[in-house]
């Protein structure tokens, strides 16, 4: 099983401030792996797929990558409804596995 | 526009039975992928079951492995997850979630029915 190690588990920011998540996969994904935010009582919704390809819909300043093992996330400014979980996430493999979660939260 | 909607969950005791369906709209359903994404109350996500748009690759989480069972009905454009032998430990928000590409990059999910295993 891969296991998708993701940091920190929160990131304190203000509105206007960039975010850079790191998830971290125990073996190579060979790039596929996902990001996907988690609004209390939503379900989660993609972000990026494929280490960098933004899904429909997603803001530009949202960006993702990486390869291998290592991969990013970057939010380059906060916008107030960014403040959220994230979580990554592999398809390279079975089991699929999910990354335990980065809070972003407000400071 | 792509809406999916899960129905069955509830409470039930530890050992016993649930069958959740997902009713899917708006996509050709056989053409993708689907699978059932779990999220015990206030923890990570988890996958459980993958099934392919023909239904002939069925994929499982190994803790759930001869208790769940994946199905989907084409004609009714439903996803269904047979739950037997429940544990406290399966207590979780179940989403079906459905495949982009492959098995995993999940573009739309639905709202989610919460399980509850307990005496």
């Amino acid at each position: 099983e891969i296991v998708l190690t993701q940091s920190p588990a929160t990131l304190s920011l203000s509105p206007g401030e960039g975010a850079t998540l790191s998830c971290r996969a125990s073996e190579s994904v060979s790039g596929y792996l996902a990001w996907y935010q988690q609004k209390p009582g939503q379900a989660p919704r993609l972000l990026i797929h494929d280490t960098s390809n933004r899904a429909t819909g997603i803001p530009a300043r949202f960006s993702g990558s990486g390869s291998g093992t290592d991969f990013t996330l970057t939010i380059s400014s906060l916008e107030p409804e960014d403040f959220a979980v994230y979580y990554c996430h592999q398809r390279a493999t079975w089991p699929l596995t999910f990354g335990g979660g980065t809070k972003v939260e407000i400071q | 526009e792509v809406q999916l909607l899960e129905s069955g969950g509830g409470l039930v005791q530890p050992g016993g039975s649930l069958r959740l369906s997902c009713a899917a709209s708006g996509f050709t359903f056989s053409v993708y992928a689907m699978s059932w994404v779990r999220q015990a109350p206030g923890k990570g996500l988890e996958w459980v079951a993958a099934i392919g748009g023909g239904a002939d690759v069925k994929h499982y989480l190994d803790s759930v492995k001869g208790r769940f069972t994946i199905s989907r009905d084409i004609s009714k454009n439903t996803l269904y997850l047979q739950m037997n032998n429940l544990r406290v430990e399966d207590t979780a928000f179940y989403y079906c979630a459905m495949s982009l590409r492959g098995y995993g990059d999940y573009g739309a999910w639905g709202p989610g029915t919460l399980v509850a295993v307990s005496s």
